[in-house]
């Protein structure tokens, strides 16, 4: 069956120091990948995409993400974390050739310490 | 643009009411999505409708929820008979089909569901 993981649950950094947030899949062919932001009380918000091409995608707000299919990763990345960046965020992959639904990790919240 | 949104934002009932929860998707989109996220969990995928297509309904838990799309563009999604269990936060989102290429989906803000 398909899946997501995400491996932490909460992550604390300071301001100023780097941020990388773990994904995994469970799929069997490459899907489309995704990295969700939320705020609180917030809808989502997507972040960046990955679909084809080069494995290392950027996004907005500062972020990129590699795709490594060896490992079945998609992990989130910013070399600089600032205080606004604390939400939640959620790893998603969606099926290729497909509008369907996305399947969702169960997110990591990170928080930033001053 | 106008984004995808929801009405209403909060909605607070008693076990065993029937609720109603509505979704505005961004005009001209084809797909809506509803999610609902528990709290601890991710997402969890409830219903697609896409065009005039039967909708995907395998994510729904149980005979008590139901939604459906009028006229191609606002959803609403019904639960009858709500338990405490479906208390969560329901999300939800809209895409554009494009032939051949990727697609994303945007999300509303969501209606936080309490049942006492």
């Amino acid at each position: 069956a398909q899946s997501v993981t995400q491996p932490d649950i909460h992550i604390t950094v300071s301001e100023g120091a780097s941020l990388e947030l773990r994904c995994n899949y469970s799929y069997g062919a490459t899907p489309y990948l995704f990295w969700y932001v939320q705020s609180p009380g917030q809808g989502l918000q997507l972040l960046l995409k990955y679909f084809s091409g080069d494995t290392l995608v950027q996004g907005i707000k500062g972020f990129e993400a590699e795709f490594k299919r060896s490992q079945s990763s998609f992990n989130l990345r910013k070399p600089s974390v600032h205080w606004s960046d604390a939400a939640e965020y959620f790893c998603a992959v969606g099926a290729r050739g497909s509008q369907g639904n996305l399947i969702f990790g169960k997110g990591t919240k990170l928080s930033v310490k001053p | 643009g106008a984004g995808v949104s929801q009405s209403p934002s909060n909605k607070v009932t008693e076990k065993g009411k029937d609720v109603e929860l509505r979704c505005d998707p961004i005009s001209g989109h084809t797909a809506l999505y509803w999610y609902r996220q528990s709290l601890g969990q991710g997402l969890e995928f409830l219903i697609y409708f896409q065009g005039n297509s039967a909708p995907d309904k395998s994510g729904l838990p149980s005979d008590r929820f139901s939604a459906e799309r009028t006229g191609g563009s606002v959803s609403t999604l019904t639960i009858q008979r709500t338990q405490q269990e479906d208390s969560a936060v329901y999300l939800c989102a809209s895409s554009k089909l494009k032939i051949g290429t990727s697609y994303e989906q945007y999300f509303g803000p969501g209606t936080r569901l309490t049942v006492t």
